[in-house]
């Protein structure tokens, strides 16, 4: 079975700190690994798309890393800023002809001032 | 943004009776989904659809109906509603289902009395 986990499960730093967050996933055979971001009270938002032969891609703040040996990702955020607080979401899609992509729980960051 | 309109966007409603949401695009996007999102569970497929009158169930289908009689429009309904269907519900489209990024809706608050 497919399966995404995300850790932690919630996290709260100060503004200005950085924070990383982890994605392990057992879907198969991989197509690409995105990270949402989803507001409170917004719906998600696609950050990054990662797909086998990338390791590492920015937007921004915002870096992804995929290490499809270990199936492993993270997601991590500079300098955070208030307006980080949300939900990051780790979904991965698979190769060969399925149209549901894996979604984990996600990870609630809080940002403190 | 993608062009995603849900309605109603908050619904009060009473056990037993019946209720519909609707999701309309205007992006002409083949896949549509339903996903329901509720503490602790993160979001989950109620029923996507990858063309007009192609439909199918995703991992909590039980107690929903959907319809897509035009490309736009993607209809949820709750044929007699209860309180476990009590949640935040998204629509999502996308180009190619496969691999493609999910466009989500603002959501649909339910709330089942």
């Amino acid at each position: 079975k497919n399966q995404v986990e995300q850790s932690p499960q919630s996290l709260i730093i100060l503004e200005g700190k950085n924070c990383t967050l982890q994605c392990n996933y057992t879907v198969s055979p991989f197509s690409n690994l995105r990270w949402y971001k989803q507001d409170t009270g917004r719906g998600p938002v696609s950050l990054t798309i990662m797909t086998f032969s990338e390791n590492t891609k920015s937007n921004g703040r915002y870096t992804a890393t995929l290490d499809a040996d270990t199936k492993q990702s993270s997601l991590h955020i500079t300098a955070s800023q208030l307006s980080d607080s949300a939900s990051y979401i780790c979904v991965v899609s698979a190769a060969g002809g399925s149209y549901i992509p894996t979604f984990g729980r996600g990870t609630s960051l809080i940002v403190h001032p | 943004d993608a062009g995603i309109t849900q309605s109603p966007r908050h619904k009060v409603t009473e056990t037993g009776t019946p209720v519909t949401l609707r999701c309309h695009q205007t992006e002409n996007h083949r896949y549509m989904y339903w996903y329901r999102q509720d503490p602790g569970h993160g979001l989950r497929l109620i029923h996507y659809s990858y063309g007009v009158k192609d439909t199918d169930k995703g991992e909590v289908s039980d107690g929903y109906s959907v319809s897509r009689s035009k490309t736009e429009d993607f209809l949820l309904t709750l044929e007699s509603a209860t309180s476990s269907q009590t949640s935040v519900y998204f629509c999502a489209i996308s180009d190619h289902g496969q691999s493609g990024e999910l466009f989500f809706g603002e959501g649909s608050r339910l709330t089942v009395l």
